[in-house]
């Protein structure tokens, strides 16, 4: 069974301080990994993708990814209350059509 | 109309009933999804459609019946469905040459009474 594993919080963050979110997978082929923002009552929305070791950023967002340690993270700089959602990790496995797995989503509050 | 639609938004049925459930995309995407998401449960993978076949079929029960005429359009039809088949079902597309994640529709909140 390929597995995602995230912490499903909640994580409480005050205003302007940095959020860390962390994912574990146990499939080592997998190449491409994915974090998805999804606000209550809506569908997850796709906010970064990594494909290499080391860090991505795309604004007040950083992915980081160690495939040795089969680790992905997400950080959000300057966190905001519209940053409050729940985080969805996602692993790629699949060999021809995508195919993801998905953690059971961290939920993040942003306190003003 | 961009991006990926479904329809109905909810749907209610009956055990003995029959209904469909309809993603369309409109990002000229290869592969089709169907995910299943549950209270306090990851999203599950239930089928997968690239270039409109079948390319995964996740263990799902009969009474789900996917279907997909052509690469836009994607069904899944209900039949005899379960109280714990109450979930919100996401569709989603991805353009595979790319590797770039899914695009999801906005769900269908699904109740079986």
């Amino acid at each position: 069974q390929k597995e995602v594993e995230q912490n499903s919080g909640p994580l409480s963050v005050p205003e302007g301080a940095i959020a860390s979110l962390n994912c574990t997978y146990s499939d080592r082929g997998s190449q491409s990994f994915f974090w998805y923002r999804q606000y209550s009552g809506k569908s997850p929305e796709l906010i970064m993708s990594i494909y290499s070791n080391g860090d991505k950023e795309d604004g007040r967002f950083t992915a980081q990814l160690n495939k040795a340690s089969q680790y992905v993270s997400l950080l959000i700089r300057d966190s905001q209350p519209s940053d409050s959602a729940t985080y969805l990790c996602a692993v790629n496995i699949g060999m021809g059509a995508q195919k993801l797995v998905f953690g059971q989503g961290t939920r993040l509050t942003i306190n003003p | 109309e961009t991006g990926v639609t479904q329809t109905p938004r909810h749907l209610v049925m009956g055990m003995t009933n029959k209904k469909s459930l309809k993603c369309e995309q409109h990002l000229g995407h290869n592969a089709m999804y169907w995910y299943k998401q549950s209270a306090k449960k990851p999203l599950e993978l239930m089928f997968v459609y690239n270039f409109k076949e079948q390319t995964e079929n996740n263990s799902v029960p009969s009474r789900f019946s996917p279907e997909c005429p052509n690469s836009s359009h994607l069904f899944l039809h209900l039949h005899t469905l379960q109280p714990e088949d109450s979930a919100l079902y996401l569709c989603a597309s991805s353009q595979d040459s790319r590797g770039l994640g899914y695009t999801f529709g906005s769900g269908t909140r699904l109740t079986v009474v």
